[in-house]
C-alpha cells in the first residue's frame, strides 16, 4: 500500500510570493492533517480536513489556507510568505478513530519550504 | 488542555546502551498515546501505540507502557544501534486531535 505522498520535496520562494503544496493521503484514508515544523517552534497544527471539509484549525494567520477534494487529495496554500515561513510543511493521513481507541497518524516525507 | 511533555535531549549514548526517553501527558478522560520517530529528511514514522491503561506498545525493540497513575509512557529500549539515531516525539490524541512533545533527539555512537 502506498504511503502520503507529498509533492514537491523542496520549494524556494521569495517574499510575496505565494505556494501551494500537494498531499496525497494512504489510499482509504479520508482524514488529512498539516503541520509545521521548524527548529525552534517544534511541530504546529495547521489544520485538518475530513470530506473536504476543514474540521480543525490550527492558529495560524489566514495566509495559511487549505482544501480537501472529493478524491481525498490536499492542497495547502501559504500567500504573501514571509522568511518566517522557511519549514518542513508535514502532511499526515488517518482513518477516523474506533472504540479501541484514536487511529495514527501517517505522515509523508513533507516539502521543505525555503523562503529567500 | 491537553499536553505532553518529554525530555528534550539531546541524548547521547554509546551503542548496545539501554534507552530510556521519559514522557508525561496532561489530558482529560482516557487519550492514546503514540511513539514517533523522525530520521533524517524523513516525516515522522509510527513506533508504537498504546490505547488504553497498562497496555504496552512494542515494535523494533521499543516498548512503552501506558501508566495511567502516573500519566506517563516512557519509551525504553534495552540495546540501542547507531540506526537508532533520530529525533523521537512522543504524542497523545483525544477524538483525533493530536498533540506532540517536542521531540527528544538521540545520538548512538558506535
Amino acid at each position: 500500500k502506498a504511503g502520503v505522498t507529498q509533492t514537491p520535496r523542496y520549494l524556494i520562494k521569495t517574499r510575496g510570493q505565494q505556494v501551494t503544496l500537494s498531499c496525497s493521503p494512504i489510499s482509504g484514508h479520508r482524514s488529512v492533517s498539516w503541520y509545521q515544523q521548524t527548529p525552534g517552534q517544534g511541530l504546529q497544527f495547521l489544520f485538518e480536513y475530513f470530506s473536504e471539509t476543514q474540521r480543525n484549525k490550527g492558529n495560524f494567520p489566514g495566509r495559511f489556507s487549505g482544501r480537501q477534494f472529493s478524491n481525498s487529495r490536499s492542497e495547502m496554500n501559504v500567500s504573501t510568505l514571509e522568511l518566517g515561513d522557511s519549514a518542513l510543511y508535514l502532511c499526515a493521513s488517518s482513518f477516523l478513530a474506533t472504540e479501541w481507541g484514536d487511529s495514527p497518524l501517517h505522515f509523508g516525507n513533507g516539502t521543505r519550504l525555503t523562503v529567500t | 488542555g491537553n499536553s505532553v511533555t518529554q525530555m528534550e535531549g539531546p541524548v547521547t549514548l554509546s551503542e548496545e546502551a539501554f534507552l530510556t526517553i521519559n514522557c508525561t501527558y496532561t489530558a482529560t478522560g482516557y487519550p492514546s498515546l503514540f511513539w514517533y520517530v523522525q530520521y533524517p529528511g524523513e516525516g515522522l514514522q509510527l513506533l508504537l501505540k498504546a490505547t488504553k491503561a497498562d497496555d504496552k506498545g512494542s515494535n523494533k525493540g521499543f516498548e512503552a507502557t501506558y501508566r495511567k497513575e502516573t500519566t506517563s509512557f516512557h519509551l525504553e529500549k534495552g540495546s540501542v544501534q547507531v540506526s537508532d539515531s533520530a529525533v523521537y516525539f512522543c504524542a497523545l490524541s483525544r477524538g483525533q486531535n493530536f498533540v506532540f512533545g517536542p521531540g527528544t533527539r538521540l545520538s548512538v555512537l558506535p
